[in-house]
């Protein structure tokens, strides 16, 4: 069965601190792996992964992936009061179609 | 605003009743996926629709129904409502069927069932 699994659940920390937040995976023809932030409603799309070790970066977030271990990290550094969210890892398998695997979420939130 | 539109935002209903909630996705987008987002469970796919045709299932009960229309519009219909049904469920669009292609996702529509 396809799964995703995210770490911590959840996490609290101080403005100005940097997170590191995981994701593993084992799923069937795996495509890419997507990171999605939410926050009040809908997830909003963050990064989307496909290729080992090329790290993609937006601001103070990055994220990597490592297609040998089934794993990804999103780092968010020098963190603000507004990267409170839920951070979500998707994993698209191609069965036929495109379908996405999430994982429970990591809840963030940062403390002034 | 990621372009996808959904409605209601929010529905309040009994158990035993029958819902449709209505997706419209971005402009152009030919695909339409559907989730169930609750306390418990996280973010579970549902089903998928190209082009008017199913193309996959995820979780979907069975008395729980998608259509996706001719102006690629989508319908979920949820019937003989249980209180598990509470849930937020999103509606998500990509422009094909590609496997490398984004899903952008719609506010969601609250369903609580009482």
């Amino acid at each position: 069965e396809d799964k995703v699994v995210q770490s911590p659940l959840s996490l609290v920390v101080h403005e100005g601190d940097t997170v590191t937040l995981n994701c593993s995976y084992e799923v069937t023809n795996f495509r890419s792996l997507l990171w999605y932030k939410q926050e009040k409603k809908a997830p909003t799309f963050l990064f989307m992964l496909t290729s080992s070790g090329i790290e993609k970066k937006s601001g103070r977030l990055s994220s990597i992936l490592d297609k040998k271990e089934l794993f990804s990290i999103l780092n968010i550094t020098a963190t603000q009061t507004g990267d409170s969210a839920i951070y979500l890892c998707a994993v698209e398998a191609w069965q036929g179609a495109q379908k996405l695997v999430f994982g429970q979420g990591t809840r963030l939130t940062i403390n002034p | 605003d990621s372009g996808v539109t959904q409605t209601p935002k929010h529905l309040i209903t009994a158990t035993g009743q029958r819902v449709t909630l209505r997706c419209s996705p971005r402009s152009g987008d030919l695909s339409v996926y559907w989730y169930q987002q609750s306390l418990d469970q996280g973010l579970q796919f549902l089903i998928q629709y190209y082009n008017g045709e199913e193309r996959a299932k995820g979780n979907i009960l069975e008395r729980f129904s998608a259509q996706q229309f001719p102006d690629l519009h989508s319908e979920l219909n949820l019937s003989s409502l249980e209180l598990g049904d509470s849930a937020l469920y999103f509606c998500a669009s990509s422009r094909t069927l590609g496997p490398t292609d984004t899903q952008y996702f719609g506010p969601g529509t609250r369903l609580t069932v009482l």
